[in-house]
Formats: C-alpha cells, structure tokens, sequence
C-alpha cells in the first residue's frame, strides 16, 4: 500500500524556536495532503489542508501564521510551527490521498511526529 | 460533514467478537463510511470502508443497513494486539483528493487476556 512517512518522528525544542515537520509521500503523488494534530487521550484534529503549488486551507481557529505550510511538490509537504510555546506541545500527523489509487477515498497517515517545546 | 457518535470505550476478551456500532444520522448520498485503527503514538490505520450492505477484508466486516444512518465495525476473534482507538468516519465520494476527514472522539477498544 500507499507510504507516508514523516521526518522527524520526535523533537524537543525551546520556547520561541521554530520547528520543521516534513510529511513525504513516498511512493505515490499527493496534490494534497491534511495536517492533524492530536493531544493525549483526545481525537485528531484538522489544522489544514495543504495543496500543492497553492496556499493551504487552514480550519478555523488555526493561526496560518503560526503553522506554515508548504506544499512545495507532489510528494512532500512541511509544517513549520513558529515562535513554538509549550501549549503548542502535540503529536502532529500528516496523511495524503493516492490520486491514481483504485480506493481513492483511502487516506494514508503517516507516523506522527512528537513535538515537545520546554 | 456529517457528524459520528460511537461508543466512548468498549472492553471485550481475547477470542470473542466485538462489534462497535457508529450513528451518522446525516450521512449524504455521495459518502462513504470508513473506519480506522489508531495505535498509541502512532498514526492511524485504514481498516475498511463500505457504502452499502456488508464488506468484507482480511482484517474486519462492516455492516451497513439500508438507511445507512449506522454501520457496525465487526473484528473476529480480537487479540490483545487490537487494543487500539476505533474511528468512525463518513467520507464524500472520491473528487480528486480534496475532500478531508473530520475526526470525532472514537471508540477505545480494551482487549483483556
């Protein structure tokens, strides 16, 4: 099946430093790909919907200059969080659809990645 | 969107069946119902997804009636390895990608020896 991975799949950082993620997908093309974010014991929650060569949709209540997004190509996306404080402290989680899949309404997630700032 | 209620959290034995019942009261013509598996600290898993009547994998069953208002997660014969958080979701049909899935609170299956 479809892969998503994720890069890093961990990091600690100090308050008001910025932090990449980068959501790949590695054997298929993606025109877009979704960021989640999910804090412990609760369900995942959308931030944006990142498309590819155009800006992301962000949901409501998501600060689009707080969480940069960058859909450069079809097969990667990255989340920058800026000036990143400890309530920004998350599990972060991409996922993309295959375009050429024959169950294209398969969302592939990739591993997340744990983002703790002190 | 249409939105999901499921069971908070559910407890079953190893090597019995465990069906894990979803409403979605107002699911439109053009959705699909998926379900996903989710692993602590790890992303979630596709599990199956149907429109209508019964579909069946390798890993589960899901009954859907013919009001589609529900669907039912059937997982045969659990093993511990299926403690996991169980999300329901109704999925617009395929429109090139764009459509995006909107998470409710799930259902925490605990699996005991």
């Amino acid at each position: 099946g479809a892969v998503v991975s994720q890069h890093p799949s961990r990091v600690i950082c100090k308050s008001g430093t910025s932090v990449k993620i980068e959501c790949r997908s590695l054997d298929f093309q993606a025109t877009t790909m979704f960021w989640y974010r999910q804090f412990p014991k609760q369900s995942l929650m959308l931030m944006a919907t990142s498309n590819e060569g155009s800006k992301a949709t962000y949901e409501q209540g998501v600060e689009k200059d707080k969480f940069l997004i960058n859909h450069a190509s079809l097969t990667l996306s990255t989340l920058t969080v800026t000036s990143a404080h400890p309530e920004d402290s998350s599990f972060y989680i991409c996922s993309a659809r295959d375009r050429s899949s024959g169950r294209s309404n398969e969302q592939f997630f990739g591993p997340g990645t744990r983002l703790t700032v002190l | 969107l249409a939105k999901t209620t499921q069971p908070i959290s559910m407890d079953s034995y190893e090597g019995q069946e465990v069906n894990i019942t979803c409403s979605h009261n107002n699911i439109a013509t053009n959705d699909y119902i998926t379900w996903y598996q989710q692993f602590p600290s790890q992303g979630p898993r596709f599990i199956i997804q149907g429109y209508k009547t019964k579909v069946t994998n390798e890993v589960a069953s899901l009954f859907i009636p013919a009001d589609r208002k529900s669907s039912t997660l059937s997982l045969p014969r659990v093993s511990l390895s299926d403690t996991a958080v169980y999300y329901c979701l109704v999925d617009p049909m395929f429109s090139g990608g764009y459509n995006k899935l909107i998470f409710g609170a799930g259902t925490r299956l605990a699996v005991h020896p």
